[in-house]
């Protein structure tokens, strides 16, 4: 099992752009998860999945949306990129009262 | 909303043991879980508490007393690799299995 993949690792947008942060996993669990961490910081939750076309927000939503469209996949989409959201974002993904697996995240910079 | 404490820094010699307090107020609470983050890195789980009392995993172990909402991360014969921020982390599960974390203990192990 490859885990939980994120791309891209590393990217720079500027003011205003668009992308979409990909995760991917393997392991059939319903639960996936994205965070991002500002430096020195804890993890702030973002959105949330527990299924296929389930998802909800977290702490942190405004400014990004996402979709679940299949068990494996959960991309979150930024529509209008800024400098607060320059952070590391994590995917994770668990099963019913498990732990969370992380992805090794996509560094964003926001210019 | 939710809210975690832990102390933002600690520092141990190797071969020591370290205890890591993590105090919490939060509704619907299901368990603590404790993460381990090295410098550019991934959390990575280590423990899982639900229920009072300890649990032991190698030189890891961890404490929660639910009326007290209270738990500790022990670290026992420190190790230099040891070195890295560690988070608690509650799990709410009203419906749905969320996690939130604090904003995390660097330790720093010294020789």
């Amino acid at each position: 099992n490859a885990g939980v993949t994120q791309t891209p690792k590393f990217r720079i947008l500027k003011i205003g752009q668009s992308m979409t942060l990909q995760c991917t996993q393997d392991m059939n669990h319903n639960y996936m998860y994205w965070y991002r961490q500002d430096p020195g910081m804890g993890l702030k939750l973002i959105y949330y999945s527990v299924g296929a076309g389930i998802t909800d927000k977290g702490e942190v939503p405004n400014g990004y949306n996402v979709s679940r469209s299949t068990t494996e996949d959960f991309p979150l989409r930024l529509e209008l990129a800024a400098p607060s959201q320059t952070s590391v974002y994590f995917c994770a993904s668990s099963s019913t009262l498990d732990r969370g697996l992380f992805g090794p995240g996509t560094r964003l910079t926001v210019l | 909303g939710q809210s975690l404490e832990q102390p933002s820094e600690v520092t141990a010699v190797e071969g020591a043991i370290v205890q890591i307090n993590c105090t919490y107020q939060t509704s619907g609470f299901y368990g603590l879980s404790w993460y381990q983050q090295h410098d550019g890195g991934a959390p990575t789980f280590l423990s899982y508490n639900a229920l009072d009392g300890l649990e032991e995993t190698g030189r890891f172990s961890s404490f929660l007393s639910r009326s007290d909402s209270y738990g500790y991360l022990l670290l026992q014969e420190l190790q230099m690799k040891d070195s890295a921020s560690y988070f608690c982390a509650v799990m709410i599960g009203d419906n749905f299995n969320k996690f939130y974390f604090g904003s995390g203990t660097k330790l720093n192990v010294k020789p």
